[in-house]
């Protein structure tokens, strides 16, 4: 357990459909980063929140939406999704300045 | 946005061989770091290089950062198969060494038994 915590681990659902992926950091870490990672694609970032502001967006959809609560879980929103939306979402965690990111496991994403 | 290359992008090897990754920059770079991820996992943090020329060593793996702080490896000595993941080096954007990081497509290592 790498004290990131996401939910939920796997999500089936139609195409034009809603999902919401949540994400507990790791108790301490005030910055949050969601990460999309394809078959044939690296990790490419999608955004980060820094004690509940948004701090650096990367190449995210306008369908795709994410928050940091005050509790500074996280959750990311996809909205009209398309087959090309299957994929692994990670959340990461840290401590801004110190070393490395924490991930999570992961919620694989599959658009039918 | 800061790009970096990683070769190669396959590499099968035989148990007991060594293995050699590579992560390249066309810019000056604050620090680097270095993830695994097994099949089927989430990526781990292994390690952050920063200084010019920097060497570290965890067990019988070798991570050096180049003197240029252009470029980076990570050297495996005598392969497992439980060594067979993707080996991925990861930069902040800017020159920084704080907030997003942007990470390699990875090398994947499969060690045969």
């Amino acid at each position: 357990d790498s004290g990131v915590t996401q939910t939920p681990k796997h999500l089936i659902t139609a195409t034009g459909q809603r999902v919401t992926l949540r994400c507990s950091p790791r108790s301490g870490d005030l910055s949050v980063y969601w990460y999309q990672q394809s078959l044939d694609q690296g990790l490419q970032f999608l955004i980060q929140y820094y004690n509940g502001e948004e701090r650096a967006k990367g190449n995210i959809l306008e369908r795709f939406s994410a928050q940091q609560f005050p509790d500074l879980h996280s959750e990311l929103n996809l909205s009209s999704l398309e087959l090309g939306d299957s994929a692994l979402y990670f959340c990461a965690s840290s401590v801004e300045g110190e070393q490395g990111y924490t991930f999570g496991s992961g919620t694989r994403l599959t658009v039918v | 946005g800061q790009q970096v290359m990683q070769i190669p992008q396959y590499q099968h090897v035989q148990e007991g061989e060594d293995f050699t990754t590579y992560c390249n920059s066309s810019t000056t770079l604050s620090n680097i770091q270095w993830y695994k991820q097994r099949p089927g996992g989430h990526p781990v943090f292994l390690i952050q290089l920063v200084k010019s020329g920097e060497v570290k060593k965890q067990k019988r793996l070798t991570f050096q950062f180049g003197e240029a702080k252009k470029n980076s490896s990570l050297h495996i000595t005598a392969s497992h198969p439980r060594d067979s993941a993707v080996y991925i080096c990861a930069v902040f954007a800017g020159g920084t060494s704080y907030g997003k990081l942007t990470f390699g497509q990875g090398t994947i290592l499969t060690v045969h038994p």
